[in-house]
């Protein structure tokens, strides 16, 4: 078992760019979810998705940020227009029942130049 | 207020001592609980969940008061392995949210 895959590991992008960020949940497990996380701070939740549906999307900026998770291939992360402020890690991780224990990747580190 | 807080450390220790961590969570829906921990530009790994009636895993026994939303985690004869930051986490229905964690330095 992969374990929860996370690509790419590092992603630089100039201020207006587009940045996608991908997570494949580990074998099994329909339940997504994303976090970020800021230097020296803790793990902020943005999004819960199972498979085609968001389940909860409350830690979502309003705006430029959006998630989705197909029926078929990886949860995608995707930031418009990144900003400076956007540069953090990004984990995402899995879980089969929905409740608690996740599995994390190996997380995004976001820098944007 | 923040859903789930932590005093941040650092907590600095030698080998062979006893730390603790306490947490506490403003969610009273909040369902289970668990302890990560997460060394410097890694990702959160799950050390162990808690249950109201304390569970024990080696040297880490975790607490949970529900009464008082209160979490801790206890590390005897601490090793130098020991070393990261600690993050508790309070489950409600549809997610885990975390503390910003309390980092720890175990010295020789």
């Amino acid at each position: 078992n992969a374990g929860v895959m996370q690509n790419p590991r590092h992603l630089v992008r100039r201020r207006g760019q587009e940045a996608r960020l991908r997570c494949s949940p580990m074998k099994g497990h329909s339940h997504v979810y994303w976090y970020r996380q800021l230097p020296e701070e803790g793990l902020k939740f943005m999004v819960y998705l199972q498979k085609e549906n968001i389940i909860d999307e409350s830690g979502m900026p309003k705006e430029r940020f959006s998630a989705e998770f197909p029926k078929e291939g990886p949860s995608i992360l995707r930031i418009q227009q990144v900003v400076r402020g956007d540069s953090a890690a990004y984990f995402c991780a899995s879980s089969q029942t929905g409740k608690g224990g996740y599995t994390f990747g190996s997380g995004t580190r976001l820098t944007v130049v | 207020r923040k859903e789930v807080e932590q005093d941040p450390g650092p907590f600095n220790v030698p080998e062979g001592a006893t730390v603790a961590f306490n947490c506490t969570y403003s969610n009273s829906a909040s369902q289970s609980f668990f302890w990560y921990r997460q060394d410097c530009r890694k990702e959160p790994k799950l050390l162990m969940s808690v249950y109201s009636s304390g569970n024990e895993d080696g040297r880490f026994t975790a607490q949970l008061n529900r009464a008082s939303q209160y979490i801790s985690l206890l590390i005897r004869d601490s090793k130098l392995s020991d070393s990261a930051t600690y993050l508790c986490v309070a489950h409600n229905n549809n997610d885990m949210r975390f503390g910003a964690g309390t980092r720890l330095t175990v010295k020789p």
